[in-house]
């Protein structure tokens, strides 16, 4: 079965500083995907990042970075200069590639508020 | 704005009642997914559609039930409601291609704005 953990429930930081939220994911598959996704206080979930097992170099858009290390069966992301409009519940999820049932196992988010 | 829409936007509902949720896909895909998030519960996925047919089934309750129509447009009913399916049902879609010819074999869901379900 699958798993994602985001241990951190809730995390606050001043504006501009860097922040980086923790996923852990378990699968038996070798073949999988991770993604990333942000939920602002509107309530909609929107897509950031797709990232698949094979595929481990680090990817960077603008303020926003993610380390995947299958080593450790993680996927980390984070926030450089951090900013107001990034408070938002964060959600790590993970999709076995097994066609016909790409559904989405997702962690239960990290409540990220920046303090202005 | 993900292009995929969901009607209505909030449901007030007593228990015992049914009520029906509506997604229009974004334009050209074939997959449609609902989810269901609930403050003990979390994001569940309940069930998968694609190009009409059942794809995929989660943790949907018997109480419940999809369907995705010839245009691709899907509907969640939800019927004799209690008071702990009150939640936020979103429904997801993507492409799907035909895996031979797309290489990659998992698309990006893209999420509508939901439903906001109160069962009193």
């Amino acid at each position: 079965a699958q798993k994602v953990t985001q241990a951190q429930t809730e995390i606050s930081v001043v504006e501009k500083e860097d922040v980086t939220l923790d996923c852990v994911y378990e699968t038996r598959d070798t073949t999988y995907y991770l993604f990333w996704y942000k939920q602002p206080p509107s309530g909609e979930l929107v897509f950031l990042i797709r990232r698949n097992s094979f595929d481990e170099q680090n990817e960077i858009s603008g303020r926003y970075s993610w380390n995947f290390q299958k080593s450790t069966s993680s996927f980390n992301f984070t926030i450089t200069a951090s900013q107001v409009v990034d408070s938002a519940v964060y959600f790590c999820a993970l999709s076995e590639a097994n066609f016909g049932n790409e559904k989405l196992t997702f962690g239960t988010g990290t409540r990220l508020t920046i303090i202005p | 704005d993900s292009g995929v829409t969901q009607t209505p936007k909030h449901l007030i509902t007593a228990t015992g009642q049914r009520v029906t949720l509506r997604c229009s896909p974004r334009s050209g895909d074939l997959s449609v997914y609902w989810y269901q998030q609930s403050l003990d519960q979390g994001l569940q996925f309940l069930i998968q559609y694609y190009n009409g047919e059942e794809r995929a089934k989660g943790n949907i309750l018997e109480r419940f039930s999809a369907q995705q129509f010839p245009d691709l447009h899907s509907e969640l009913n939800l019927s004799s409601l209690e008071l702990g399916d009150s939640a936020l049902y979103f429904c997801a879609s993507s492409l799907n291609p035909d895996r031979g010819l797309a290489g990659d074999i998992q698309e990006t869901q893209y999420f509508g704005p939901g439903t906001r379900l109160l069962v009193l």
